[in-house]
């Protein structure tokens, strides 16, 4: 089946440094690729997404690139602040079933 | 534009009292409907997702069950409710293809 493995955490960091949070995926066919964010006691924000190979997907800052051939979606950032503090899931969706699959989720700090 | 709403934001309730989550969304028609719980400190479990009016596919067995009596309309219920309840639980909605999901707020709920 599908799955979705990304590095646990925690990530700590100071601020102005580079992020970068490994996302790798298994699935059949084409999967949508995906991050979204989850600041304290909020729900879940798409961040960005990227639907076939090679394309970029970019938000705030962050950018991941849907890598068919290392199966990856890995997010980064070039300067990290305190208010990126947050967890970060990465999810897939193909495109035979109605459902997504999540990563675990890595839990960012980013410190001043 | 389309929203979701879910509500309570928090509850607390007594073990073996009953429950009733409620998540509606609006902007948009038929759309997939999930209802996710999320443990402390770790990731989303899907719990049900529902295509359609009346249907609803369940991924884990447990004491919950959810219902989906209009459209825009999802309802997670308990009848007795038990520690192991305690989480938080997010309601999402997609459309199909190569969407993404969109989050309500989540509902924080502890049993005591």
């Amino acid at each position: 089946g599908n799955s979705v493995t990304q590095m646990e955490g925690p990530v700590t960091l100071s601020e102005e440094a580079f992020l970068t949070i490994n996302c790798t995926y298994t699935a059949t066919g084409y999967p949508s690729l995906f991050w979204y964010v989850q600041y304290p006691g909020e729900g879940l924000q798409l961040l960005l997404k990227a639907t076939k190979a090679d394309d970029k997907g970019s938000n705030k800052g962050f950018e991941a690139t849907y890598r068919k051939e290392t199966t990856s979606f890995h997010l980064e950032k070039g300067s990290v602040q305190v208010s990126d503090s947050a967890v970060y899931f990465c999810a897939l969706k193909d495109n035979y079933g109605q459902n997504f699959v999540f990563g675990p989720g890595t839990r960012l700090s980013v410190l001043p | 534009s389309q929203t979701i709403h879910q509500w309570p934001a928090t509850l607390v309730q007594p073990v073996g009292s009953p429950l009733s989550l409620e998540c509606t969304v609006e902007g948009t028609s038929n759309p997939n409907l999930y209802w996710y719980r999320q443990a402390a400190g770790r990731g989303l479990q899907l719990l049900f997702y529902s295509v359609g009016i009346g249907q609803i596919s369940s991924e884990v067995p447990q004491n919950l069950s959810a219902s989906r009596p209009q459209d825009r309309q999802f309802i997670l219920s308990s009848k007795k409710l038990l520690l192991s309840d305690s989480g938080f639980y997010l309601c999402a909605w997609s459309v199909q293809g190569y969407q993404p999901q969109h989050f309500g707020d989540g509902t924080r709920l502890s049993i005591l």
